[in-house]
């Protein structure tokens, strides 16, 4: 069955980046793009971008262009997320999910204290 | 960039029917999703493509669009509905915004 498997907590200092991964079963990602949403702590939903490698396409929420690099290794079926110059209220939980919105990661908090 | 407008909380008594209204400009040119989450857990589709129910959710969700308003319709509302909601529109601007969500009560 369809899964995406996220890697574990992290806790950044000011300035730094993060990658965050996303592994993905069940299916390829040649096949579904694969979008990225983060939540800060008692907040909403927001959307950061998506990677599609069948179109070879890469887009951008304009919040985040020139931050955040989406990218994806075909051999290992992983999507990476790397968000550079992180901020406090970077502090969030981000997911990967299929372009389907049917199947989420199951989230990963990114700490960057202030 | 596109702005998505939804009340921060609706009630509704159990049984009775919640709508939750997702409000932009020219909304209905685009595609709406809903989405609903409950404490500590991820977002789950109830609606895509504007009126589209994935499989396992209940018939009780609906969605609509008319003129700059999209609706998440729940009938029948019962305790399990009690999340919060969040719609999303694929922009042909290539930008998906996310309203600000709304939390359903169920009294």
């Amino acid at each position: 069955q369809v899964q995406l498997v996220q890697s574990g907590a992290e806790v950044k200092k000011p300035g730094a980046s993060v990658r965050v991964s996303c592994k993905v079963s069940g299916f390829s990602l040649s096949d579904l793009a694969i979008h990225w949403v983060r939540q800060p702590p008692g907040k909403g939903l927001e959307w950061m971008g998506s990677f599609d490698l069948e179109d070879d396409e890469t887009i951008y929420s304009q919040k985040f262009q020139g931050r955040v690099t989406l990218t994806a290794d075909t051999f290992t079926d992983t999507a990476y997320m790397e968000l550079s110059s992180l901020r406090s209220d970077d502090t969030a939980v981000y997911y990967c999910l299929t372009e389907t919105l049917l199947y989420w990661g199951q989230g990963t908090l990114v700490t960057v204290p202030s | 960039s596109f702005v998505l407008t939804q009340p921060p909380s609706v009630s509704v008594a159990p049984g009775k029917t919640a709508t939750i209204a997702c409000g932009g400009n020219n909304i209905g040119t685009k595609s709406v999703h809903w989405f609903q989450q409950k404490p500590g857990q991820a977002p789950v589709v109830v609606i895509y493509f504007d009126s589209d129910r994935p499989s396992g959710i209940p018939e009780r969700f609906s969605g609509s669009k008319s003129g700059d308003t999209a609706t998440l319709s729940i009938s029948r509302v019962e305790a399990g509905d009690e999340a919060d909601y969040y719609c999303q529109v694929w922009d042909q601007t290539n930008d998906h915004p996310f309203g600000g969500g709304t939390r359903l009560t169920v009294l």
